[in-house]
């Protein structure tokens, strides 16, 4: 049974540039939700996907924006980005109703 | 809001030493759940215990085990007879039943290094 899959594992952007970050929840999920991990911090909260629509947002400015299709895989995309955008990305999975969430390995994004 | 503290930065111990970790968190609800994550240089956070708020009573799960005290508010696990593949960062996380996405508010981390 597959976990949760992120691509790409790795990538480097210019400054300004815009990066769209992909998510493939665990089987039988429905829920996926997107963390910022700068270096040396614990994960924030950036926002939540369910029936293809963000249910909630963490504090993150609207150059965040996400998607989710049909079959709960999820986009994460990031515009005009800065330095400071530079992190480990993570999706975490759930079902709804029930307590418990799957993450990837992340995207570790660098921003040049 | 939520707010977890992990005031352990780094704890290093040798092999077969018993470690605790310590956390200490914030909320104004009265329904939510604690959680311990480890995250492997790998990067993926692996889930390790998880306890709800109605729920005090203290466990052991093989070498894991947890103190939870609400009237504390701390929430600390303990590794026994630790191995160095526990090394990893520990992350503690607080989950709240208000909101519909009942997000993660993670702690900043303690990094654990288990010399042979």
């Amino acid at each position: 049974d597959a976990g949760v899959t992120q691509s790409p594992t790795h990538l480097i952007k210019t400054r300004g540039q815009q990066v769209t970050l992909r998510c493939s929840p665990k089987s039988g999920h429905d829920t996926v939700s997107w963390y910022q991990q700068a270096l040396g911090q614990g994960p924030q909260f950036i926002f939540q996907y369910y029936e293809e629509e963000e249910r909630q947002r963490g504090n993150f400015p609207d150059r965040f924006s996400g998607h989710q299709f049909p079959n709960y895989s999820s986009e994460l995309n990031v515009n005009a980005l800065l330095l400071g955008d530079s992190a480990l990305y993570l999706c975490a999975s759930s079902l709804t109703g029930v307590y418990g969430y799957t993450f990837g390995s992340g995207t570790r994004l660098t921003v040049v | 809001a939520q707010k977890v503290t992990q005031a352990q930065t780094e704890i290093s111990v040798v092999e077969k030493e018993d470690v605790t970790l310590d956390c200490v968190y914030e909320t104004r609800d009265t329904t939510y759940y604690l959680f311990w994550y480890k995250q492997p240089p790998s990067g993926e956070l692996v889930f390790l215990i998880r306890r709800n708020s109605f729920d005090e009573q203290n466990e052991i799960s093989g070498r894991y085990s947890w103190n939870f005290q609400k009237s504390t508010s701390s929430f600390n696990f303990t590794i026994t007879a630790s191995q160095v593949v526990d090394s990893a960062v520990y992350f503690c996380a607080l989950s709240v039943f208000s909101g519909s996405a009942r997000q993660l508010t993670f702690g900043s981390g303690t990094q654990l290094t288990v010399l042979p």
